[in-house]
């Protein structure tokens, strides 16, 4: 069925390390990847995204990589800072056009 | 421009009732999802609009219905009302069914 899994559920780094968040889909015809970072109390916001014709994808610090044979893709966080502290969740639009959330991360940067 | 308006904020009603939510997306977008958001469940989808079609429907029971009007504005309707249905109910809106969403703030709905 479908279904996003990510890993891991908690992560708390030091300020200055980089972070990972991985995610798995079930979808093999799924093509928009898209990673929401949501601060406490706020409204999930679209931080990166990236389509099935892509491996890699980067905005400054952020970065989303795509394994298409391994149905994967990772955030990575370079440099982490303490704004970056949130819950992070990876999405999976399938073959049927639904955007299907992963379960969340939460992320610490400690300072 | 304007962002995504959810309305009304908060809301509690009682067991058996029934509840209407409102959501006006970005202008000019015709996409809108529904999303139900709790500690334990993440964010689970709920439906999809666009031009006033549903295209999608998550795994929710009938109680649940939505509509979108010829202006992209949408409401989701519950009816019949249970506790376990307390939750912060998001509308997210895209230009396109191929692009990321804009979220509202949410309506948080805690049922009594």
């Amino acid at each position: 069925g479908e279904n996003v899994e990510q890993h891991p559920s908690t992560l708390s780094v030091q300020e200055g390390d980089s972070a990972v968040i991985k995610c798995t889909y079930s979808d093999s015809a799924s093509n928009y990847f898209p990673w929401y970072k949501q601060e406490l109390g706020k409204r999930p916001q679209l931080i990166i995204d990236i389509r099935s014709n892509v491996g890699e994808k980067k905005d400054q610090r952020i970065a989303v990589t795509l394994n298409k044979t391994a149905k994967h893709f990772s955030l990575h966080i370079t440099e982490t800072q303490p704004e970056d502290s949130a819950v992070y969740f990876c999405a999976d639009k399938t073959s049927y056009d639904k955007v299907i959330f992963g379960p969340g991360t939460s992320l610490s940067v400690i300072p | 421009k304007a962002g995504v308006t959810q309305t009304p904020r908060y809301l509690i009603k009682t067991r058996g009732q029934q509840v209407t939510l409102s959501c006006s997306p970005i202008s000019g977008h015709r996409s809108v999802s529904w999303y139900q958001q709790t500690p334990g469940q993440g964010l689970q989808f709920l439906f999809e609009y666009f031009s006033e079609t549903q295209r999608n429907k998550g795994n929710f029971p009938g109680r649940f219905s939505g509509r979108q009007f010829s202006n992209s504005r949408s409401e989701m309707n519950v009816s019949t009302l249970e506790l376990g249905d307390s939750a912060l109910y998001l509308c997210a809106s895209s230009a396109t069914v191929n692009y990321g969403y804009t979220f509202g703030s949410g309506t948080r709905l805690t049922v009594v």
